[in-house]
């Protein structure tokens, strides 16, 4: 199975940018890379997708390397809500009829005041 | 309406008991999962519906057993667990499944289960 690396925790100040890398060397062709966060007693929430270009939405930014082997999900300005657990996930298909999710191991976001 | 409900939100059981969770969504939905989280890991997952027809199952031993109703609906029925399927169950929905869609899957929050 295609496999994400993240580093297990981050550290951010608040209003500041935040980096979180993904390290995805294994990706195929057609595996688009998706971002989720899980704040604390909930499921997972959508944050941001992409298959090669840069992508941005109202939350944040995804910066996709040219050979597809590493990602950056970018948060323009941390908030003390963006604290939470992000994960880096590859979307792959299977089978040609169905897709699945593969879950990274999360970074663990902490946002200082 | 963009929310995935699951009940209940606790569930304590033992070993001889048979209990069902519950998933439901009206986003018109027509792809359906199960998930397992333990503790401070990522959700694995365990079974995918896809048009009302189970189109994944990772494995899963069979005292797990799903069903879908209907589209908006989704159960799991629990049978003869084991203290280590102790875990949150996560279940989520997509527009479909098929390789060339790009939706995005919506969570519920999930049961929390401890079987004793």
């Amino acid at each position: 199975d295609a496999k994400t690396t993240q580093p297990n925790s981050m550290e951010s100040n608040e209003e500041e940018p935040v980096h979180l890398p993904c390290n995805h060397s294994t990706i195929s062709g057609t595996d688009y890379i998706h971002w989720y966060r899980q704040l604390p007693s909930q499921g997972p929430e959508y944050v941001i997708h992409g298959l090669t270009s840069n992508v941005n939405n109202r939350m944040a930014s995804l910066a996709i390397a040219e050979d597809r082997k590493s990602s950056t999900l970018i948060l323009h300005r941390a908030t003390l809500r963006d604290a939470a657990v992000y994960y880096c996930i590859l979307r792959v298909g299977i089978g040609g009829a169905t897709n699945k999710l593969i879950f990274g191991t999360g970074t663990l976001l902490a946002v200082q005041p | 309406d963009t929310e995935v409900t699951q009940t209940p939100k606790h569930l304590v059981m033992g070993m001889t008991n048979k209990k069902s969770l519950k998933c439901e969504q009206h986003m018109g939905h027509r792809a359906m999962y199960w998930y397992k989280q333990k503790a401070k890991k990522p959700p694995e997952l365990m079974f995918v519906y896809s048009y009302e027809k189970l189109s994944i199952n990772e494995s899963v031993p069979s005292r797990f057993s799903p069903e879908c109703p209907n589209s908006s609906l989704l159960n799991l029925h629990l049978h003869a667990l084991q203290p280590e399927d102790s875990a949150l169950y996560l279940c989520a929905s997509s527009q479909d499944d098929r390789p060339s869609s790009t939706d995005t899957q919506y969570f519920g929050p999930g049961t929390r289960l401890t079987v004793l």
